[in-house]
């Protein structure tokens, strides 16, 4: 019964290929967010959805490409994979907005490794 | 822009003592600010969080926060250290994105270590 659930948990693959991560959750929420945490374990966010309309976009590289089937599901495409985007990469997810009344919930992170 | 500052990035206590973690905050707006704590191979979870109101902020696991906006400050405490207690633990600003989310801005966390 896990709320937010990323797969897979482990992905290594090879410079220059394409990859996706999938994220799903079963709070019935309706605004899920990417967040990369860095080799430094410093957390910033990427993506935000709400509604499957996407409401933040972060300064990331076009190579990244999130994509909301519907309100359940926020998935992280990423093309060309470079070493740098080795990170972990966690999604959450909240009903509504704005923080001030609801608490963003988080998955147990996708670790990428680029070699 | 906002932006989260945590002083130390390892903090030792014994089992039993005071647990200090501190947190400092800019904000161009009133600030909404977030303590998570990250297990280990876990995601983040939400300790506790100060939006408005009462300043002294309670947590799970008997931890708690003050807000103070003199000093910018969010540091979190908790009385007698556990060793369960031992993880990572992030401090969070909201970005307001105005009609748009809340997206968290996060320092850079505060790994804890717990002395049996």
């Amino acid at each position: 019964d896990t709320a937010v659930s990323q797969t897979p948990k482990y992905l290594v693959t090879q410079m220059g290929n394409d990859k996706s991560i999938k994220c799903e959750q079963n709070l019935g929420h309706d605004t899920m967010y990417w967040y990369k945490q860095d080799s430094k374990k410093f957390l910033k966010i990427m993506f935000s959805y709400n509604n499957k309309e996407l409401i933040i976009n972060e300064t990331v590289p076009n190579r990244f490409s999130p994509k909301s089937p519907d309100k359940a599901h926020l998935n992280l495409h990423i093309n060309s994979l470079e070493l740098g985007d080795s990170a972990v990469y966690f999604c959450a997810s909240s009903q509504g907005v704005r923080l001030l009344n609801t608490e963003a919930f988080f998955g147990q992170g996708t670790r990428l490794t680029v070699v | 822009a906002q932006s989260v500052t945590q002083l130390g990035s390892h903090v030792s206590v014994s089992e039993g003592a005071l647990v200090l973690l501190r947190c400092n905050y800019s904000s161009s707006v009133p600030p909404y600010l977030f303590w998570y704590v990250q297990y280990p191979n876990q995601g983040l979870q939400l300790l506790l969080k100060y939006t408005t109101g009462a300043t002294l902020v309670k947590g799970i696991n008997g931890f708690e926060a003050e807000f103070k906006k003199s000093e910018t400050s969010f540091h979190l405490t908790k009385p007698s250290a556990h060793m369960s207690d031992a993880a990572e633990y992030f401090c969070a600003v909201s970005d307001y994105a105005g009609g748009g989310a809340d997206g968290l801005t996060f320092g850079k966390g505060t790994h804890l270590i717990i002395q049996p």
